[in-house]
């Protein structure tokens, strides 16, 4: 079975503009959550999806927002990009939410100029 | 103050030493895990524990609930296991804390 895969893997965006990251989650796992990991620290909890609803929220403004869809993939959107927003942004899947063991996926290096 | 705390931060072992990664944390959880990241960024969860005492190979994790504390032991270490070893706890919020991670280096 293909892991969870994230998409792009790399992109730079520029101050103000938005960004759209993806996440599908393993084939039966009906719960993604999203992460945020500046270089040097540990990640920071951003959302958590179960059956397209939200059932977590991190402390991170506005901005940030993330759906998941009917097939269990989620996307994590971002607007009005701030320098401090470039990170890697790691998306991880589970049977069916913080309690179970979460899979990561590789991640999303996000680089705003 | 972190909800999770690690000790230590950083840790340099000879091959084939026991080593044991210390997690205390301050809000009530329904699950801790032990995660492991390598250089590139690639997590891998090695333990997920609400209670007990799980054992994957050489990779040992205990937590005992009321003292609010978790261990993560690796007997017998090899180069190979160098990397950067996380705790993170989930609440009944189905919010996720993490500590900022133990980095560990095993000199052959």
């Amino acid at each position: 079975d293909a892991g969870v895969t994230q998409s792009p893997t790399h992109l730079i965006k520029t101050r103000g503009q938005h960004v759209t990251l993806r996440c599908s989650p393993i084939s039966g796992h009906k719960s993604v959550s999203w992460y945020q990991q500046v270089l040097g620290q540990g990640p920071q909890f951003i959302f958590q999806y179960y059956e397209k609803e939200e059932r977590g929220r991190g402390n991170f403004p506005d901005r940030f927002s993330a759906r998941q869809f009917p097939n269990y993939s989620s996307e994590l959107n971002v607007n009005a990009l701030l320098l401090g927003d470039s990170a890697l942004y790691l998306c991880a899947s589970s049977l069916r939410g913080a309690d179970y063991e979460q899979y990561f996926g590789p991640g999303t290096r996000l680089t705003v100029t | 103050k972190n909800e999770v705390e690690q000790s230590p931060q950083n840790l340099t072992a000879q091959e084939g030493e026991f080593i044991t990664i210390n997690c205390s944390y301050s809000v009530g959880i329904s699950a801790l895990h032990w995660l492991q990241q390598h250089p590139g960024g690639g997590i891998v969860s090695l333990f997920m524990l609400s209670s007990g005492k799980k054992k994957h190979g050489r990779l040992i994790a205990t937590i005992n609930i009321q003292e609010k504390h978790s261990s993560l032991h690796i007997t017998a270490s090899h180069p190979r296991d160098s990397a950067v070893y996380i705790c993170a706890v989930t609440n009944t919020g189905n919010q996720f804390y993490f500590g900022t991670g133990t980095s560990l280096t095993v000199i052959p």
